[in-house]
């Protein structure tokens, strides 16, 4: 199996510009986790989806961030417009069933936004 | 403090000796997972342990839960150079799906 799979792995960016993050979860597993991750506030839990259904989002930092799971093979986390503050790690997970077990997190994406 | 706490924040040692780290949280669990992070990669899954479990073992791995203090902690036995990482627990609360991840256990393995 690949695991869990991000793209891009790095990206630079201008502040205003969008940023689209994309993840493809190891098949068969049924929730997606996207997280954010800096030095000052840790791994954030930003959204999850259980069966490519939203569940919570209420980590989602503001209305500039949006994600989507159109299938259960493709996820994507877009921010619109990006700041430098969203500069961070943001990783994908995935789980292969719905109650709290093992994840297993991608490379993340490193996001610089200047 | 936040949920799924670890301590210390960092930590160094010599090849070969052990290495602690303790976790503490606030609410009751269902389940407290151990993940490790090397520099500039993704989490990877170490060992979960189980509210009815007390102690769990994986390789050179120990986990110790205990509820009453709302506490665990991880044991690495005889460390090696390649356990350099950041060690973080997360705490799967009630009945929601979601992990609580501390901020994690620097640790440092001197060859």
């Amino acid at each position: 199996d690949a695991g869990v799979i991000q793209s891009p792995r790095h990206e630079v960016t201008e502040m205003g510009q969008e940023v689209t993050l994309r993840c493809k979860p190891i098949s068969g597993h049924n929730s997606l986790f996207w997280y954010r991750q800096t030095m000052m506030r840790g791994l954030e839990l930003l959204i999850y989806f259980n069966n490519n259904v939203p569940i919570d989002d209420s980590g989602m930092p503001e209305d500039r961030f949006s994600a989507k799971m159109p299938n259960a093979s493709f996820s994507t986390l877009k921010i619109q417009p990006s700041e430098p503050r969203d500069s961070a790690v943001y990783f994908c997970a995935s789980s292969p069933r719905t109650r709290q077990e093992t994840q297993y997190f991608g490379p993340g994406t490193r996001l610089l936004v200047l | 403090s936040q949920q799924g706490e670890e301590d210390p924040q960092a930590l160094s040692i010599q090849e070969g000796e052990n290495a602690t780290m303790n976790c503490s949280y606030k609410t009751s669990i269902n389940n407290l997972q151990w993940y490790r992070q090397n520099s500039g990669r993704g989490l990877v899954h170490l060992i979960l342990i189980r509210s009815n479990e007390r102690e769990k073992h994986s390789g050179r791995l120990r986990v110790t839960l205990d509820t009453s203090k709302k506490s665990s902690s991880l044991l690495i036995t005889a460390s090696r150079a390649a356990d350099t990482a950041s060690y973080f627990c997360a705490s799967a609360q009630g009945g929601s799906e979601k992990l609580v991840f501390g901020k994690g256990t620097k640790l440092t393995v001197n060859p």
